[in-house]
């Protein structure tokens, strides 16, 4: 499978612990987004990537929010002190960039649900 | 504060006839505009898109019709199948941002047979 991958499928936490995602892109994509997902609603944009330089974080991302993309490959969100409000679907997509729109591939996410 | 407003939240529509959605945007900077297909337990995936210097695009059974004037735009899926049941969410995006999306919340179509 050569698509984006992300793990785990499905984390349980309570309120107050760490959790870290990991996101494995597609290996040509220079680019990685994170989106988050709640219920009913479309993805929202998170932070993203060009190879290991964080160019943009969205003003949800709180402090307790960070994401590393170390060497331009593989990523890792980590969230601290979590708390109920954080329960969502975490998205992954990652893309070659380039004119004349975007086309992001995403990953199935991670399911985060905080007790 | 969305900035792009999808309508209607649901649909159902028989095998073989059209599903058509609408999405409208404020902000006129927005220069991509992308369809997403989402199924239960996976990501959105790119179903087709636009850009606003064309008024309508057509990939097989999907058709996007733009409106720049109105700041509006739609999907028509037509000939609908079963296959098709599913989420689909709009988006806008700007030049030089284009992978950072402004999704709508979403329309799910349910396609009976």
């Amino acid at each position: 499978d050569t698509g984006v991958s992300q793990n785990p499928r499905h984390k349980i936490t309570k309120r107050g612990q760490n959790v870290t995602f990991r996101c494995d892109p597609i290996s040509e994509h220079n680019r990685l987004y994170w989106y988050r997902q709640t219920l009913g609603q479309g993805p929202e944009f998170l932070t993203y990537f060009q190879n290991e330089a964080q160019l943009e974080k969205s003003r949800l991302l709180s402090d307790r929010f960070s994401a590393e993309r170390p060497k331009g490959s593989f990523s890792t969100l980590e969230i601290q002190r979590t708390e109920q409000g954080d329960s969502a679907m975490y998205l992954c997509a990652s893309s070659l960039g380039g004119g004349g729109g975007e086309k992001l591939f995403f990953g199935s996410g991670t399911q985060l649900s905080v007790l | 504060q969305q900035q792009v407003k999808q309508s209607p939240q649901s649909l159902i529509v028989q095998k073989g006839g059209i599903s058509i959605i609408n999405c409208a945007y404020e902000n006129t900077a927005f220069d991509y505009f992308p369809w997403y297909q989402q199924f239960p337990g996976k990501g959105p995936a790119l179903l087709i898109a636009i850009r606003p210097d064309v008024s309508e695009k057509k990939e097989g059974r999907f058709t996007i019709s733009f409106n720049k004037s109105a700041k509006q735009f739609s999907l028509h899926i037509m000939d609908s199948q079963p296959g098709d049941s599913a989420t689909y969410f709009c988006a806008a995006s700007m030049m030089g941002s284009w992978g950072k999306l402004q999704f709508g919340a979403g329309t799910q179509v349910v396609v009976t047979p």
